[in-house]
Formats: structure tokens, sequence, C-alpha cells
């Protein structure tokens, strides 16, 4: 089945460094991608999107591009905060018949003044 | 506002007892979804429903029952089969073609044997 594969973490940065959590995904076509945010002891939140080869989502700073052909949707902020101290997860859709979105594992950042 | 609750948001579950945990949406979304969340594993897809009175088994469904009586509610039996329940839970909805909107997540449910 499909899977999606984000980078190990944790991953702990000073306060204005830059950020990126990789992602790449293996299923075929055109599977419109996601990143959530999940801060300590809440359910998930949609940070950003893209649903076509080439789009980029962005939200809060965070930035993230669809590339077909590395199947890649990498996370990026330019200068992350205190406040963006959370667990990451990418997944993707491939729409069909059960419309279930597949997730990577998660990766935890810790940001430090 | 429209959104989903699950209730309640700590959950004490005896050995051999079964529980229940509730998850309600008024988002009108067609679809909705339980996973457990244990740390360092990410998500696990439990069951999943696409309409009412229809649901799917996921990946981890031994020991866990639901029911999709109304559109708004997807509630999770925890059952005494279930040997490591101890674990965060998620509840998510929506809409019957997500691949382009995603789904919309509940606060949780932590549950804890004691």
């Amino acid at each position: 089945g499909d899977s999606v594969t984000q980078m190990e973490g944790p991953v702990t940065l000073s306060e204005e460094a830059f950020l990126t959590i990789n992602c790449t995904y293996t299923a075929t076509g055109y599977p419109s991608l996601f990143w959530y945010v999940q801060y300590p002891g809440e359910g998930l939140q949609l940070l950003l999107k893209a649903t076509k080869a080439d789009d980029k989502g962005s939200n809060k700073g965070f930035e993230a591009t669809y590339r077909k052909e590395t199947t890649s949707f990498h996370l990026e902020k330019g200068s992350v905060q205190v406040s963006d101290s959370a667990v990451y997860f990418c997944g993707e859709n491939s729409g069909g018949s059960n419309y279930k979105l597949t997730f990577g594992k998660g990766t935890l950042l810790t940001v430090n003044p | 506002d429209g959104g989903i609750t699950q209730s309640p948001k700590y959950l004490f579950r005896k050995e051999g007892q079964n529980v229940t945990l509730s998850c309600e949406q008024n988002l009108n979304h067609d679809a909705m979804y339980w996973y457990r969340q244990d740390p360092g594993q990410g998500l696990r897809l439990i069951y999943y429903s696409q309409i009412v009175n229809d649901f799917q088994k996921g990946d981890i469904a031994e020991g866990y029952s639901v029911s999709r009586e109304k559109k708004e509610s997807f509630p999770l039996t925890v059952t005494s089969a279930q040997k490591n329940p101890t674990a965060f839970y998620l509840c998510a909805s929506s809409i019957r073609d997500s691949s382009n909107y995603g789904y919309t997540f509940g606060s949780g449910t932590r549950l804890t044997v004691v």
C-alpha cells in the first residue's frame, strides 16, 4: 500500500534557525499532500496542503512544494520560534474508493530560546 | 462554530472493563475515523466509516468496536480484549472525498489502564 516517510526526529533547533523536515511518498499518480501539526496534548491541525504538482502550500511562515519528480513535500520555515515546538505529520491522500489519508510517523520539533 | 468534539479528555479504565469514547461532529461530514497514537509510533487507524450504518476495520481493529447510527456520532468502545489500551485516541472527520480537503481532528482522549 501507499506509504509516507518523514525524517526521523527529534529535531532540536535554536530560535530563528531554518527548518526543513523531509517528506516523501510512494503513491502513484497525483495524490493530495498535507502537513499537520500537533501541539502537546492536542489533536492534529491542518497546517498546509497542496493538491497538484508544483503547487506550494503555505501558512504561518511554513511552506512546502509538491515535487512530483522526487515524490516529495518537504516542510520549510525560514525562522522558527519557540511556539513552533510540536509534532509535524506529513500525509497523502490518493482519493479513489476509500479516501483514506496516509500519515508519516511524525517528527518532533523542539525550538529552544 | 463547527467542529469535532471528543469526550472525555481523560479516561481511566480498570482491567477487564469496556469503555466507550465519544466523538461528535457538527460539520456535516460523511466520513469519520478513529486513530490510536502511541509515543514514537505515529497514528494507527483503528476503524473508519464513510456512511451511516457502515464501517470498516483499519490496521489495528482487534479489541475495538464502533457504531455509526447517526451521521454526527462515531463512538469507539475499547473492549477487555484489547490487551494494551493505554494510548491517546484521536477521532477525525472529512467530507466523503477528502482527497483535496484533508481531515478535521478532535482534541483527543487519553485512556489509561489502572
